[in-house]
């Protein structure tokens, strides 16, 4: 089955600078690639999300970025804000097979106003 | 709010017990997929139904079993409760190969 690797595991920033979240996948086949955020107590949030026909998508200061040849993805998060605080997972699917999501461990994203 | 609704927010129960947890999907969503989440771990996935029926199982324990009704809400039953099955329990919906939307989550407390 795929395996999902994420890092790092803590990320800690000042206000304003950039985060980056790097996550690799082993299934070649894997096509959508989707990030949440998850806030202490609440459910995972979708934030943003890559399909493999597509090298880059961005939303605001939210970017991700894909390389199905090396079978990795990154999560750019620029002009940080002490409310992006919160951890991270990435994900890994093949749709249209029963949209299994194979989640990375989290990133755990600190930033220091 | 992510259109997914779950309950309850918060149960308390003793070893070996029994509880249930209760999900209903956004509407129009066929998908419906059950998520254990222990104390900083990530997001493991215990099953998945479609319209009904059981579509993939993941890391889901015999004394857990799901089913999905005619009106698409889920119910998670957890049996003879241990200690390590404290944990956030996450349902999370999707139109068919779409992405998944999650719930605010169960939190359960098994003393």
């Amino acid at each position: 089955g795929e395996n999902v690797e994420q890092h790092p595991s803590t990320l800690s920033v000042q206000e304003g600078d950039s985060a980056v979240i790097k996550c690799t996948y082993s299934d070649s086949a894997s096509n959508y690639f989707p990030w949440y955020k998850q806030e202490l107590g609440k459910g995972p949030q979708l934030i943003i999300d890559i399909r493999s026909n597509v090298g880059e998508k961005k939303d605001q200061r939210i970017a991700v970025t894909l390389n199905k040849t090396a079978k990795h993805f990154s999560l750019h998060i620029t002009e940080t804000q002490p409310e992006d605080s919160a951890v991270y997972f990435c994900a890994a699917s093949i749709v249209n097979t029963g949209n299994q999501f194979y989640f990375g461990t989290g990133t755990s994203l600190t930033v220091i106003p | 709010d992510s259109g997914v609704t779950q309950t309850p927010k918060h149960l308390i129960t003793a070893t070996g017990q029994r509880v249930t947890l209760r999900c209903s999907p956004r509407s129009g969503d066929l998908s419906v997929y059950w998520y254990q989440q222990s104390l900083d771990q990530g997001l493991q996935f215990l099953i998945q139904y479609y319209n009904g029926e059981e579509r993939a199982k993941g890391n889901i324990l015999e004394r857990f079993s799901a089913q999905q009704f005619p009106d698409l809400h889920s119910e998670l039953n957890l049996s003879s409760l241990e200690l390590g099955d404290s944990a956030l329990y996450f349902c999370a919906s999707s139109v068919p190969f779409e992405t998944q939307y999650f719930g605010p989550g169960t939190r359960l407390l098994v003393l």
